[in-house]
Formats: C-alpha cells, sequence, structure tokens
C-alpha cells in the first residue's frame, strides 16, 4: 500500500467511550501530523511529530492523546470526548517538519461522530 | 492569532474559463505559503509550495504568485475543466516559533460546469 493510510473511516462513539484512530504512511517521511476539520472551520492543525518527537500541540485538550511508535505510524487515542469533538480527523506526513517547506502528504481521514 | 483569508468562498465557472483566487495571510514573520487541492471525497493534494517574495509556480493549467511584502497569494486556473472542481486550500507558515504550524484559510470551493 502507498501514500498515507487512515483507520478506521468512520467512527461512532460514545462520551465515555475510549477508541483509537490510526495512520499509517509508506512514504519514508520524518514528520507527521493530525488535523481536524470541523464543519465550516478551516483544517485546524493538532499536533506535530518530527523524527517520532512531539515538536508542536497546538492548545489541545487532554482528551486527545498522540502517540507516535515510530516514523511511519501515528496514533491519536480518544476517551471522554465531547458531542462537539465530532469532526473529520486527518493525518499527514513531510520529509521534515523543521523547515515547513515541504509539501504533505494527507490520508483520507477518520469521520468521528461522538454521541 | 494568524489570520489567512481566502476570496471568494465559492466560485461557480463554465469549461474553458480562466479564474483567480486570492489568499491574503500577515505579511510580516513570513516563512512559506503552502497551496493545496481537495476533492470532495479525497484527500487534499499538494499543489506548490512557495518560498520567496515574487515566486510564481506552474503545474499544467494551474499557477500561483507570491507577493510577501503586501501578504498575498494568486492561485489561477486556464481554461478551467470540470475535473477541477473542489475546494483549493492555501496555508501560512510563520518564521517565528516551529516552522511547521501550517494556518489554513477557510477554502475557495470551485465549480466547473460544462
Amino acid at each position: 500500500e502507498t501514500g498515507v493510510t487512515q483507520t478506521p473511516r468512520h467512527l461512532v462513539m460514545g462520551m465515555t467511550n475510549k477508541k483509537s484512530l490510526k495512520c499509517e504512511q509508506h512514504l519514508g517521511h520524518n514528520a507527521m501530523y493530525w488535523y481536524k476539520q470541523s464543519a465550516k472551520k478551516p483544517l485546524e492543525l493538532m499536533f506535530v511529530y518530527n523524527f517520532k518527537e512531539q515538536t508542536e500541540n497546538n492548545s489541545v485538550p487532554s482528551r486527545f492523546s498522540p502517540e507516535c511508535p515510530n516514523s511511519s505510524h501515528l496514533f491519536l487515542h480518544l476517551h471522554t470526548l465531547q458531542p462537539e469533538d465530532s469532526a473529520l480527523y486527518l493525518c499527514a506526513s513531510s520529509q521534515a517538519s523543521t523547515a515547513g517547506r515541504y509539501e504533505q502528504y494527507f490520508g483520507p481521514g477518520t469521520r468521528l461522530t461522538v454521541t | 492569532i494568524l489570520n489567512v483569508e481566502q476570496s471568494p468562498q465559492s466560485l461557480h465557472v463554465q469549461e474553458g474559463d480562466s479564474t483567480n483566487f486570492t489568499c491574503s495571510f500577515p505579511s510580516s514573520n513570513f516563512y512559506a505559503l503552502h497551496w493545496y487541492r481537495w476533492e470532495t471525497a479525497k484527500s487534499p493534494e499538494a499543489l506548490f509550495v512557495m518560498t520567496l517574495n515574487g515566486d510564481e509556480k506552474k503545474k499544467g493549467r494551474i499557477s500561483a504568485t507570491l507577493n510577501t511584502k503586501e501578504g498575498y497569494s494568486y492561485l489561477y486556473i486556464k481554461g478551467s475543466q470540470p475535473e477541477d472542481s473542489a475546494t483549493y486550500l492555501c496555508a501560512f507558515i510563520a518564521a517565528a516559533g516551529t516552522a511547521s504550524k501550517l494556518t489554513f484559510g477557510t477554502g475557495t470551493r470551485l465549480q466547473v460546469t460544462l
């Protein structure tokens, strides 16, 4: 498989559930990102990992917990979410994050609904 | 808070028309500007990464210009085709802090009809 993949593509969870989103990139990149796309809002950066180290946390609530075990995999662990967290969550990767001059490659996203 | 604005919000053109959109961003502290195309039910796809004032980049019928001193970038599509229908996003990166934080605009939604 090539590019950036995300699973699951759709997720419905209750506010008391714990779930995880998975992202995998097959591009040999060193940086990975989580974004959130809420209705009628711009795409919003959540976290950045560069060589497995978190380099950016864009003031994200602690109910979202990222994990990057290696440069190819990125997880977003979810617990006690709120209905307003319902959104499309996109993963992306790039050659490196420090330059900001590398284009990012996006996955297809996970459509999350919190009930 | 960085303000990245795109106009128009949406655009409807006929096949063969040429069109352009605008991305406005803070003129100070510029590091880079990205353009992405996001087709419905697909992933955002990179079009251009622009870093220098006066940059002009081209990919097929799509081109972009950059003016960092006045804080804007234009995206042009020549001879629009139905397959150009998508939302076009720009994203700004400031030089301050980590040079990895893209701040996106809300996008211009383009629809091209026959």
